[in-house]
């Protein structure tokens, strides 16, 4: 079975300072990771995702993570926190075939303090 | 620009009503979710459905029912609404599965009182 762990529900950042939100995963098979943010009151929204290839993958919005296969982590970063950076983020993970479930983590609320 | 849409924002229920949550989205999309939203829980997978008609339970489908009778639109059923039925209901939508993100629509907060 796969899972997603995601450490520290809440995460508060200076504006301008490094931003490092923890994703940590289970998975038997090669897993397809994603990276999704949530706006108050809206949907969520893809930032990023790791299928095969480069480990590092750039997002929208200046975010990027690293998938690291010997650590099982798929971590989010982005260089500089930026006020509308203040969001929930949840991470996912599925695999390539024989399954439609996509599990996803608890979520992380990031506050960016001015 | 994929757009999923959902019927209602918020929505006011008495307990031991039906509810209806509608879900549109306009990409040909086969596959559609119903996730349930709640604090500290993450999201979680009431049902599937992979084509008109075809469905697949999700984690927690008890209290719930679905209906896909057109591809872009897919219902998530409360047949008699209980206060533990309170959540945010997210719908979303994929081309396929695995490789391919979900798009989602914005959500309904759901009270049920």
């Amino acid at each position: 079975a796969q899972s997603v762990t995601q450490l520290g529900s809440h995460v508060s950042v200076s504006e301008g300072a490094l931003v490092l939100l923890r994703c940590n995963y289970s998975s038997s098979v090669p897993p397809y990771l994603f990276w999704y943010v949530q706006y108050p009151n809206q949907g969520l929204q893809l930032l990023l995702k790791y299928t095969t290839g480069a480990t590092l993958v750039k997002g929208i919005n200046g975010f990027e993570a690293e998938f690291k296969k010997s650590e099982t982590s798929f971590h989010l970063t982005k260089p500089s926190a930026h006020m509308s950076d203040a969001a929930e983020y949840f991470c996912a993970v599925t695999r390539s075939s024989g399954t439609y479930k996509y599990i996803f983590g608890t979520g992380t609320r990031l506050k960016v303090l001015a | 620009d994929v757009k999923v849409t959902q019927s209602s924002r918020y929505l006011v229920k008495r307990t031991g009503e039906k509810v209806f949550l509608e879900c549109v989205q306009d990409m040909d999309h086969e596959n559609m979710f119903w996730y349930r939203q709640d604090p500290g829980l993450g999201l979680r997978l009431i049902y599937f459905s992979y084509d008109v008609k075809m469905k697949e339970k999700g984690d927690i489908p008890e209290g719930y029912s679905v209906s896909r009778e057109k591809k872009e639109r897919f219902s998530l059923i409360l047949e008699s609404a209980s206060t533990n039925q309170t959540s945010m209901y997210l719908c979303a939508s994929t081309p396929g599965l695995g490789i391919y993100e979900q798009y989602f629509g914005p959500g309904t907060r759901l009270t049920v009182t």
